[in-house]
């Protein structure tokens, strides 16, 4: 089964530096990829996807994602972090076992913005 | 409209209650999915419907029903749960694309307490 691997579940930096959330795919033949965030006591919002077609994937609020083949990654940066990027962000996989229609996502990360 | 609406947003209910979850989508997505989500968690997911039709259940526990009246609407039936199935409920849904399902789009969750 396809699954994704998240190396940090928090991770914390000062406002305004550099985010760079970690992802990592298990798979033979490139997924769609996703990264979602979720906000405390809601649903989970779409940040960007990825579907095969560009592998630098730009997303709402700033935030970009690269995909990798060589490295079997697809790392969630964002150049400049703001208070209001807080959250829980997930990274999911959409494989090619259940009819295509299986929706995996890794253990999430707990980003922290600090002033 | 891109929403998923999900109601009740807060249910208490007790063990020996039966109760129902609702989901409304008017997005024309054939595909509709529960997951469940503890504190701290990633989502794991319960049911797929495919096109009106049950395509995955994870092997949850038969209190739980779930059911497709039609491509917009999705319950789920709780009956006799107990205090470890309290956690929020999502509801998300998604349409085929270049082969695959693609992003899916989540409501806000029903935060269940089974008391």
């Amino acid at each position: 089964a396809q699954s994704v691997t998240q190396l940090g579940s928090h991770v914390s930096v000062s406002e305004g530096a550099l985010v760079l959330l970690r992802c990592n795919y298990s798979s033979s033949v490139p997924p769609y990829l996703f990264w979602y965030v979720q906000y405390p006591n809601q649903g989970l919002q779409l940040l960007l996807k990825y579907t095969s077609a560009a592998t630098l994937v730009k997303g709402i609020n700033g935030f970009e994602a690269e995909f990798k083949k060589s490295e079997t990654s697809f790392h969630l940066t964002k150049p400049s972090a703001h208070m209001s990027d807080a959250a829980e962000y997930f990274c999911a996989v959409r494989g090619l076992t259940g009819g295509g229609n299986k929706l995996t996502f890794g253990t999430g990360t707990q980003l922290k913005v600090e002033l | 409209d891109t929403e998923v609406t999900q109601t009740p947003k807060h249910l208490v209910m007790g063990m020996t209650n039966k109760k129902s979850l609702k989901c409304e989508q008017h997005m024309g997505h054939r595909a509709m999915y529960w997951y469940k989500q503890k504190a701290k968690k990633p989502p794991e997911l319960m049911f797929v419907y495919s096109y009106e039709k049950l395509s995955i259940n994870e092997s949850v526990p038969s209190r739980f029903s779930p059911e497709c009246p039609n491509s917009s609407l999705l319950n789920l039936h709780l009956h006799a749960l107990q205090p470890e199935d309290s956690a929020l409920y999502l509801c998300a849904s998604s349409q085929p694309t270049g082969g695959l399902w693609g992003e899916a789009f989540f409501g806000q969750g029903t935060r269940l307490t089974v008391v």
